[in-house]
């Protein structure tokens, strides 16, 4: 079974541009997590996407956005692109109703966005 | 709010000696705690968790770790560590339903032979 798969793996844009990320979950989950990591911040959660809809946001500007498609596939997108926005960003499938949060999460391997 | 501080950033230890990773945990409903492993240029991993039930949770690679709810405390141990272990350990919270988890600062791992 294939697993949490994240492209591009890798990304350079410049401040200001915009950006959009894939992730394609396990066959058969239907949420998908983002986080983003950093080596200042550690590990935040961006939002969480459950049958196409946003179960959860977490403190991101508005710049970061999000979407999820009826194949469970999602995208982020993040616009007007700034140097703190260089990062590891990984998204995390898992099949719903699975219990507590964490339980069942299924990690990509990240995209490295780097902003110049 | 819930938080999570892991109060080592980095641990050297010398191979097939025991270690101790520290994670400390606050929140004002009742948790799920989780360790996670990250490899170099790898996602995330589960080592283990604790819902409900036994403190003493053990998870995979001989990794274990025990739920103290007086201390607010969930410290991951390995009573001997290989070089395969060098890695990075973030402890983590939820609650039910929330449906994300919070995450600590990362214990960087590494055995020296």
């Amino acid at each position: 079974k294939a697993g949490v798969t994240q492209t591009p793996r890798y990304l350079i844009k410049t401040r200001g541009q915009q950006v959009t990320l894939s992730c394609s979950p396990i066959s058969g989950h239907r949420s998908v997590s983002w986080y983003q990591q950093t080596p200042g911040q550690g590990l935040q959660f961006l939002f969480e996407y459950f049958s196409e809809t946003q179960r959860n946001k977490g403190n991101f500007p508005g710049r970061f956005s999000g979407r999820q498609f009826s194949n469970s596939r999602s995208e982020m997108n993040v616009s007007t692109l700034e140097l703190g926005d260089s990062a590891l960003y990984l998204c995390a499938s898992s099949l719903p109703g699975q219990g507590a949060s964490g339980e069942k999460l299924f990690f990509g391997s990240g995209t490295q966005l780097s902003v110049l | 709010a819930q938080s999570v501080t892991q109060l080592d950033s980095q641990v050297p230890v010398f191979e097939e000696a025991p270690v101790e990773l520290r994670c400390n945990y606050s929140s004002s409903v009742s948790v799920y705690l989780f360790w996670y492993v990250q490899y170099p240029n790898q996602g995330l991993q589960l080592l283990l968790k604790y819902l409900s039930g036994s403190t003493l949770v053990k998870g995979i690679n001989g990794f274990e770790a025990e739920f103290n709810k007086s201390q607010t405390s969930f410290h991951l141990r390995k009573p001997s560590v290989h070089i395969s272990d060098t890695a990075e350990y973030f402890c983590a919270v939820s609650d039910w339903g929330a449906q994300k988890l919070v995450f600590g600062q990362g214990t960087r791992l590494t055995i020296n032979p």
